[in-house]
């Protein structure tokens, strides 16, 4: 079976640290690897997408890397803010029937 | 430019009753989804439609049926709700050219359903 797992399943910082935020993936026959983001009672935000040909993608503050070898996705936000508090998810699109399976997501509170 | 909307928002039912989640999209995308929520679980796709006309069953299909109306429209019916059902449900879509499954889904804000 194709399972995402995220650990921790919750995180709080002080405002200003870098968040490190870890997603496996236990088939490495992804085609790529999504995170999103939730703010509660809301819908998905799609934040990032990698490639399984790609190592990496940037945008903004957010940095995601995908290591297919190890089954590892990891996402950095630097200087964490206030507003970065949510719940993020990651997400693999397998090859073979490409459907998402999704991992049960890392909440984060940023304290000010 | 919406994105993806859903009706309703919430929804009570009670045991047995039936009823149907509405979704629609305005990014002309081919595919659509339906996913189910659960504390601790993650999401879980219950059927999707890769494009107009045709329509497959996800990993937690039981106890549902979907409706791909036209490109924009994907519905989703319970036909006898049972407390199992209780969750919230999102509606996605993806991809602008026929057949890019594998791209960035946008999702709708969700229908939070409880069955009694």
């Amino acid at each position: 079976k194709q399972e995402v797992t995220q650990i921790p399943a919750a995180l709080s910082v002080p405002e200003g640290e870098n968040l490190v935020l870890n997603c496996s993936f236990t088939d490495s026959a992804i085609y790529n690897l999504q995170w999103f983001r939730q703010d509660p009672g809301k819908g998905l935000t799609s934040l990032l997408l990698i490639q399984s040909s790609q190592r990496e993608q940037t945008s903004g503050r957010l940095n995601a890397s995908l290591d297919k070898s190890s089954g590892r996705s990891t996402l950095y936000i630097a200087a964490s803010q206030p507003g970065d508090s949510a719940t993020y998810l990651c997400a693999a699109l397998y090859a073979n029937d490409y459907k998402l399976s999704f991992g049960a997501g890392t909440t984060v509170t940023v304290r000010a | 430019n919406a994105g993806v909307t859903q009706t309703p928002k919430f929804q009570v039912l009670k045991t047995g009753q039936s009823m149907t989640l509405q979704c629609a999209q305005d990014m002309n995308h081919n595919s659509m989804y339906w996913y189910r929520q659960d504390p601790g679980m993650g999401l879980r796709l219950i059927y999707y439609s890769a494009s107009e006309g045709t329509t497959d069953k996800g990993e937690v299909p039981n106890g549902y049926n979907v409706s791909r109306l036209n490109k924009r429209e994907f519905s989703l019916r319970l036909e006898s709700a049972a407390p199992s059902q209780t969750s919230v449900y999102f509606c996605a879509s993806s991809g602008s050219l026929a057949g890019q499954i594998t791209d960035t889904q946008y999702f709708g804000p969700g229908t939070r359903l409880t069955v009694l």
